[in-house]
């Protein structure tokens, strides 16, 4: 069964600290692997989006990273800001599988000041 | 901008009563999707349409039926609603396999 499993389920930071949130994803075959960014009561919004073939990306202060072998990726984000509190959701896209997504729980993540 | 919009934020209804929830995009998307949102179970498709008229279930289709008359606008419809349909509802729109855009939601509490 394919499935995306995020950790932790929630982090609290303190605002200027790094953190790093986890997914692990058993979809096969892979297409690609979107990190969203949640804020409450809104729909979620793409922050980044990898392929097999790539094993890293950024987008600002959010990095990206994807080990197609374990089947991992994380999100870092550095220099954390008050506005980076959200959920953020790891989705993997099964290959020829048409729009079929497999959506990861999400981590909650709260930055205080 | 794409712009997805959904006709509520916020919906209160009653056991057994018909229940319509709308969704229109602005960027000629052919794909629509309804997912529902609850904690701990990350988001689940309930029904998605690749063009007008055409329709097929996601994962939770039980419980809902979902109409595409024209391009831009997808109704999510509960017949009857019920109590373990409170949840938060989000539609999304996408062209071929790109990105899926989110509607800001719909947060629906049935009674």
């Amino acid at each position: 069964k394919n499935q995306v499993e995020q950790s932790p389920q929630s982090l609290i930071i303190l605002e200027g600290k790094n953190c790093t949130l986890q997914c692990n994803y058993t979809v096969s075959p892979f297409s690609n692997l979107r990190w969203y960014k949640q804020d409450t009561g809104r729909g979620p919004v793409s922050l980044t989006i990898m392929t097999f073939s790539e094993n890293t990306k950024s987008n600002g202060r959010y990095t990206a990273t994807l080990d197609a072998d374990t089947k991992q990726s994380s999100l870092h984000i550095t220099a954390s800001q008050l506005s980076d509190s959200a959920s953020y959701i790891c989705v993997v896209r099964v290959e020829n599988a048409g729009n079929m997504l497999t959506f990861g729980g999400g981590t909650r993540l709260m930055v205080k000041p | 901008d794409v712009k997805v919009t959904q006709s509520s934020r916020y919906l209160v209804k009653r056991t057994g009563e018909k229940v319509f929830l709308e969704c229109v995009q602005d960027m000629d998307h052919e794909n629509m999707f309804w997912y529902r949102q609850d904690p701990g179970l990350g988001l689940r498709l309930i029904y998605f349409s690749y063009d007008v008229k055409m329709k097929e279930k996601g994962d939770i289709p039980e419980g809902y039926s979902v109409s595409r008359e024209k391009k831009e606008r997808f109704s999510l419809i509960l017949e009857s609603a019920s109590t373990n349909q409170t949840s938060m509802y989000l539609c999304a729109s996408s062209s071929g396999y790109d990105e899926q855009y989110f509607g800001p939601g719909t947060r629906l509490t049935v009674t």
